[in-house]
């Protein structure tokens, strides 16, 4: 039924102070994707889900950040001891590996994302 | 290592004229190639995306793009402009399938004038 919805929308935080952020993905997609995107950078990926297997985690830009999906659903991005560089907008997507009736896979839904401010 | 380039960070075009966002690409294999585009403090909405089938693909809101592998170039474009297509498009490639880490232009704002 709905889209990918991510929460919160914003978030304010003092450097060195830990967040989480959370998506809540399409129901029966099976990938769930997160990227960054920031005015230097732009869109960069940084973590990527698929069903059981172990997540690939190449984008992940420092061992601060770390991600978590639980029952195959809900993720929860969490930035420990967050520095100013980390300010951005958090985006989620998730896609449908499986072909179902009615499906499209091979596309990423996204979220409206979540602007972090680090102080 | 996969790259994308749009050239022109901006774009200004008067309303009712073409509007033409550059795409170019490198890739080792055959590439899966989309369009997003973004509207202010929104997430990223599909506008195309081009999988080995047909190289003319058609979107939604009027835009189109054609693959052409000889240019490496995924050119998305639309006849004829309106206010509303004001907004950041956003050229993304993927090595095996859109459901694998895409790789993303820098974006094009696209800015339609009256």
């Amino acid at each position: 039924g709905a889209g990918v919805s991510q929460s919160p929308s914003n978030k304010v935080t003092e450097k060195g102070k830990d967040v989480e952020l959370r998506c809540d993905p399409i129901s029966g997609h099976t990938a769930l994707y997160w990227y960054r995107q920031s005015l230097g950078q732009g869109l960069e990926f940084l973590i990527y889900f698929q069903g059981n297997s172990a997540p690939d985690k190449s984008g992940l830009p420092s061992d601060r950040f770390s991600a978590e999906r639980t029952g195959g659903s809900v993720s929860t991005l969490t930035i420990q001891r967050t520095q100013q560089e980390d300010s951005a907008v958090y985006l989620c997507a998730s896609s449908l590996i499986v072909v179902q009736a009615g499906g499209d896979t091979d596309t990423q839904y996204f979220g409206p994302g979540t602007r972090l401010t680090v102080l | 290592a996969q790259s994308v380039t749009q050239l022109g960070s901006h774009v200004s075009v008067s309303e009712g004229a073409l509007v033409l966002l550059r795409c170019n690409y490198s890739s080792s294999v055959p590439p899966y190639l989309f369009w997003y585009v973004q509207y202010p403090n929104q997430g990223l909405q599909l506008l195309l995306k081009y999988t080995s089938a047909a190289t003319l693909v058609k979107g939604i809101n009027g835009f189109e793009a054609e693959f052409k592998k000889s240019e490496t170039s995924f050119h998305l474009t639309k006849p004829s402009a309106h206010m509303s297509d004001a907004a950041e498009y956003f050229c993304a490639v993927s090595w095996n399938s859109g459901n694998t880490p895409l790789v993303f232009g820098k974006g094009t704002r696209l800015s339609v004038i009256a």
